[in-house]
């Protein structure tokens, strides 16, 4: 088993969507919850980080942290096709990552 | 120019032949790592450093060697490049370990 572990998709939602997207994972000693997003053909850039279990806003991004569950997610609220891009969840001090949801938000 | 950049970009190379991926990072971050990504796969950890002289392995060392004798530089080898190693290698550093910053990439081939 992954200790990280994501679903790869494909996603395509209309503009205007909530999109949620989710990671699992294994190990509980994670504190630490990254979101990256990535283009194509691109190094990936960070999108949100939050420290053990609660939520976190940032415009039309919350990120959602379940300790007791293992499960994180990130809604993408009014989505746009900027929004169009993988996305990758990251945990723990060396940065676990999970396999990325390649997200396609179509006009 | 401030940041993170990896070079080259592109890479391809014969199998057998050893190959070295650079990584260059101006913050003087303490942290860094290498990552290969694949279909299927998303990023997977090489190897991290937390600060010069001290390494680690990831989830797939096997086949890479790393040193960081600066803390600026931290070099990714292939001592004999086989057609498994064919990939896109991310560097990436870090002050935090939560706020990470990554490198255009190199995109490796192995013939």
């Amino acid at each position: 088993q992954k200790e990280v572990e994501q679903d790869p998709g494909p996603l395509s939602v209309p503009e205007g969507a909530i999109v949620s997207l989710n990671c699992t994972y294994s190990n509980s000693a994670f504190q630490y919850f990254m979101w990256y997003r990535q283009y194509s053909r691109k190094g990936p850039e960070l999108l949100m980080y939050t420290y053990s279990s609660g939520n976190k806003e940032d415009g039309r991004f919350t990120a959602q942290v379940d300790k007791s569950s293992k499960y994180i997610s990130l809604f993408i609220r009014d989505s746009q096709p900027s929004d169009s891009a993988t996305y990758l969840c990251a945990m723990g001090v060396d940065m676990r990552f999970g396999a990325g949801t390649r997200l396609t938000v179509k006009p | 120019d401030a940041g993170i950049t990896q070079s080259p970009r592109y890479k391809i190379t014969e199998t057998g032949r050893q190959v070295t991926l650079m990584c260059h990072q101006t913050w003087s971050h303490s942290y860094m790592f290498w990552y290969r990504q694949d279909l299927g796969h998303g990023l997977r950890l090489i190897y991290y450093s937390a600060a010069a002289d001290i390494t680690d392995k990831g989830e797939v060392p096997d086949g890479y060697v790393v040193s960081r004798s600066k803390t600026e530089n931290f070099p990714l080898t292939l001592e004999s490049a086989t057609r498994s190693q064919t990939s896109v290698y991310f560097c990436a550093s870090s002050g935090d370990r939560q706020v990470a910053f990554f490198g255009q990439g190199t995109r490796l081939t192995v013939v």
